[in-house]
């Protein structure tokens, strides 16, 4: 079955911090990637997102990623962590074909900043 | 342009009950998708409805379903409510302009108790 995995459901990292999510999928075809935040009691913002092209994505708040064929991951990173960035980060997918907008979620990655 | 907008944002229901949930998507959006978020099964998808037909059914029962206007509004309804279906219930729409793959907005979801 096709699935998203993010290592690490919580992550805690010090305000100026680099800040690294995981995120590794399974699929025979290269899917569509994304990475969401979630606020508490909010819905989803789209950070970021792969689909052809520029294997380096850069997105909103300074967070980037990188899609790695060979290592079917799509880490995401940013260079310094602010105490706005506390939330909850999802990466998902979209499988080709036939994917039709369902997005496959991975469990999710509870990113801690103190100060 | 107003974003996704979901309603009511609060319902309590109980058991055996039924309930129907409403998602306006950004305006010229013509695609709306459905989840469902638990603290125990994370984010999972319901369907997706493009041009007033459902594309893509998640592993739901038949419990769940779904429809979607002409003018793109969607409602979903949950009948016979369990306690399990306890939830945040989120809405996405995208902008379709090529058969998969656009990113989805959210809504602030609905959060469903049963009692």
């Amino acid at each position: 079955a096709q699935s998203v995995t993010q290592l690490g459901s919580h992550v805690s990292v010090s305000e100026g911090a680099l800040v690294l999510l995981r995120c590794n999928y399974s699929s025979s075809v290269p899917p569509y990637l994304f990475w969401y935040v979630q606020y508490p009691n909010q819905g989803l913002q789209l950070l970021l997102k792969y689909t052809t092209g520029a294997t380096l994505v850069k997105g909103i708040n300074g967070f980037e990623a990188e899609f790695k064929k060979s290592e079917t991951s799509f880490h995401l990173t940013k260079p310094s962590a602010h105490m706005s960035d506390a939330a909850e980060y999802f990466c998902a997918v979209t499988l080709l074909p036939g994917g039709y907008n369902k997005l496959i979620f991975g469990a999710g990655t509870r990113l801690a900043v103190h100060p | 342009k107003a974003g996704v907008t979901q309603t009511p944002r609060y319902l309590i229901k109980t058991r055996g009950q039924q309930v129907t949930l409403s998602c306006s998507p950004i305006s010229g959006h013509r695609s709306v998708s459905w989840y469902q978020q638990t603290p125990g099964q994370g984010l999972q998808f319901l369907f997706e409805y493009f041009s007033e037909t459902q594309r893509n059914k998640g592993n739901f029962p038949g419990r769940f379903s779904g429809r979607q206007f002409s003018n793109s509004r969607s409602e979903m309804n949950v009948s016979t409510l369990e306690l399990g279906d306890s939830a945040l219930y989120l809405c996405a729409s995208s902008l379709i302009r090529g058969p998969e793959g656009e990113t989805q907005y959210f809504g602030p979801g609905t959060r469903l108790l049963v009692l």
